[in-house]
């Protein structure tokens, strides 16, 4: 069974950083790309970032590009978004997603609130 | 960016009743298009990917149909665990990107 466990989330002051972490299991990680995907209270879903199965292929957000980080260690089936410079914006439940072209699985997701 | 509209917003059917939702591209995305379904404090679940093929688990009252730009899921006989969130979600082009959802209410 696939399983996708994120953490790291929190309270966090505007300008702040945190690292999450996506940690898998049930599946062939390396062979796989993922993605985070967010969602702001009460609205919809949207990619922020994405990697390849090897890491030499990545995405950001428009929203997100140069303040994000994402980066995996296939010798512990886990991948990782760095935030920095956080603002209410990225207020949001990021969910981790392994990708086969359409989103096959997602966490159950960790939320992110950017407050004072 | 490719937008996808979802129509309509909020839909009110009940127990029993067929539920239609639309879902349209700003371009074509030929069929790679897939459906997700939320319910509340729950990460979303695949139901349809390309454009009309369930996914594993995914009862047969839940149906997809359509190609390029417009996109249709059915779902045959509501169940009362089917009043949920819908999401279309295109995976042809860069940045991958998501209709605003449609809610399926209790009417």
């Amino acid at each position: 069974e696939v399983q996708l466990v994120e953490s790291g989330g929190g309270l966090v002051q505007p300008g702040g950083s945190l690292r999450l972490s996506c940690s898998a299991s049930g599946f062939t990680f390396s062979s796989f790309t993922m993605h985070w995907v967010r969602q702001a209270p009460g609205k919809g879903l949207d990619l922020v970032s994405g990697i390849n199965n090897n890491g030499n292929s990545i995405f950001y957000s428009d929203s997100v590009k140069g303040r994000f980080t994402i980066s995996r260690d296939n010798s512990k089936n886990t991948v990782y978004l760095q935030m920095s410079s956080l603002g209410a914006e990225d207020t949001a439940v990021y969910y981790c997603v392994k990708v086969s072209a359409w989103y096959d699985n997602w966490g159950q997701g960790t939320l992110v609130t950017v407050s004072p | 960016e490719i937008v996808m509209t979802q129509s309509p917003a909020t839909l009110s059917v009940s127990p029993g009743d067929r539920a239609t939702l639309s879902c349209r591209a700003s371009q074509s995305v030929g069929s790679k298009l897939a459906w997700y379904q939320q319910t509340p404090g729950q990460a979303p679940r695949l139901l349809i990917y390309g454009a009309s093929t369930r996914a594993t688990g995914i009862p047969a009252r839940f149906s997809g149909s359509g190609s390029g730009t417009e996109f249709t899921l059915t779902i045959s006989s509501m169940q009362s665990e089917d009043f949920a969130v819908y999401y279309c979600h295109q995976y042809n082009d860069w940045p991958r990107t998501f209709g605003q959802g449609t809610k399926v209410e209790i009417k």
